[in-house]
């Protein structure tokens, strides 16, 4: 009850394209769900998070789309660049888990010029 | 510059060694966390401790050992006990449990590799 499902594992993206990432969970507790993005050789770094009580979420190019009835939130990249392949963690925890996120397991998005 | 400092950045060790990697934050922040990288499976919670001198078991701690004696730094033991310890170890901190639970920030990692 505690994972974090994501997929696809990689994705390949035209440059301008739209990426998609998914990830699904099943604890319905979780109220706070962030995304990371990570570039080889360094940690993570958040790049939006949303809580349930909005269905949408848009920060420049990123956008989270949350279904909260069918628990699962996703990830759009609208006009993908080659300076967004990276790889992808979406994550989930809820208030009094001690601050502790359950990760997905990655999505590695490569964005072709 | 406020940020998390991991080291060493790259780690070989000998099948029976115990290796210790540094991690210090200047954030100020109270929660620090260590997590394992490994290919397809995201990033998996080793240890975490909301307060100096108290630490919690993550998901995968057995053959790890960490301590937490000053608020700044929160150093892991990859202990010989661990069976398969070649990975990307992540450290990251927070301020702590409430409303900006989840705001991880992480350092930029030590890879360990046994030989």
């Amino acid at each position: 009850q505690q994972q974090v499902k994501q997929s696809p594992q990689s994705l390949i993206v035209q440059k301008g394209g739209i990426s998609i990432i998914n990830c699904a969970y099943e604890n319905t507790a979780f109220d706070y769900f962030p995304w990371y993005q990570q570039f080889p050789g360094k940690g993570p770094a958040l790049l939006i998070a949303i809580r349930p009580d909005v269905s949408e979420k848009k920060e420049g190019r990123f956008t989270i789309s949350f279904n909260k009835s069918a628990k699962q939130f996703s990830l759009h990249i609208m006009d993908s660049q080659p300076g967004d392949s990276a790889t992808y963690f979406c994550a989930a925890t809820y208030s009094g888990n001690t601050g502790k996120l359950i990760f997905g397991q990655g999505t590695t998005l490569q964005v072709k010029p | 510059d406020g940020g998390i400092t991991q080291s060493p950045k790259y780690l070989f060790r000998k099948e029976g060694q115990n290796v210790t990697l540094s991690c210090e934050q200047n954030l100020n922040h109270d929660a620090m966390y260590w997590y394992r990288q490994d290919p397809g499976q995201g990033l998996r919670l080793i240890y975490y401790s909301q307060i100096v001198n108290d630490f919690q078991k993550g998901d995968i701690a057995e053959g790890y050992s960490v301590s937490r004696e000053k608020k700044e730094s929160f150093p892991l033991t990859v202990t010989s006990a661990q069976k398969n310890p070649t990975a990307f170890y992540l450290c990251a901190s927070s301020a702590g449990t409430g409303r900006n639970t989840g705001e991880l920030f992480f350092g930029e990692g030590s890879r360990l590799t046994v030989l």
